[in-house]
């Protein structure tokens, strides 16, 4: 298996809801990425979990919560969005957070704050 | 990380080879150079990466300069599937966890 699954594929909430977002990996790796895509932008770094532990978040408000049960599973979960974070978000793998090692991107989760 | 240059847009041919440049001026000695590829409604796809050597594999060929200060990403026979944003992206080695993306560049292949 050497992909990075994400569920669901389009989630459409309104601003008082709670939601989550699922990552799924089954390639042993042990760091795991939140990255957030508006159109026609660069993907932007949001969460690291490396070793299931979180390492760096990007000053990310509160309203997105990153969770690692284990090593092949990452959860976003959403509160009290505002509709600027409707976006494509992306969960990405990595072998472990060195420079040699290349990441894994799922297809992503486009999300709608209404 | 250190920061890169890529023109903004360019254009090929089917079925001809491509070459993308990457300049990266400001270059250290331990900075991996990433290539990634995003395609229309998908997640970015690595490419190939490389420290010093030109790099082959099956996607693409990485052409580094001597002085490091540039490298080219080969494309040998480029398709209508390869239309995309390519990204160049240094990763210092033994640094920071993060994978930065720049703007990238816009490749649209002409059939």
């Amino acid at each position: 298996d050497t992909e990075v699954t994400q569920t669901p594929k389009h989630l459409v909430m309104g601003m008082t809801n709670k939601k989550s977002l699922k990552c799924e990996q089954h390639m042993g790796h042990r760091a795991m990425y939140w990255y957030k895509q508006k159109a026609k932008k660069p993907p932007e770094l949001m969460f690291v979990y490396s070793y299931e532990k979180l390492s760096i978040n990007e000053s990310v408000p509160s309203r997105f919560s990153p969770e690692c049960p284990n090593s092949s599973l990452l959860n976003l979960h959403l509160h009290a969005l505002q509709p600027e974070d409707s976006a494509l978000y992306l969960c990405a793998s990595s072998q472990g957070g060195g420079s040699n090692y290349g990441y894994t991107f799922g297809s992503g989760t486009r999300l709608t704050v209404v | 990380d250190a920061k890169t240059t890529q023109p903004n847009s360019m254009e090929s041919n089917e079925e001809e080879p491509v070459h993308l440049p990457c300049n990266h001026s400001t270059i250290s000695g331990t900075d991996y150079i990433h290539w990634y590829r995003q395609l229309p409604s998908q997640g970015p796809e690595y490419v190939i990466h490389g420290l010093t050597s030109n790099v082959n594999n099956r996607m693409a060929s990485l052409a580094i300069a001597e002085d490091r200060k540039s490298s080219t990403l080969i494309l040998h026979r480029a398709t209508l599937r390869d239309a995309a944003v390519y990204y160049c992206i240094l990763r210092d080695w033994g640094g920071s966890e993060k994978l930065v993306f720049g703007k990238g560049m816009k490749l649209t292949v002409n059939p």
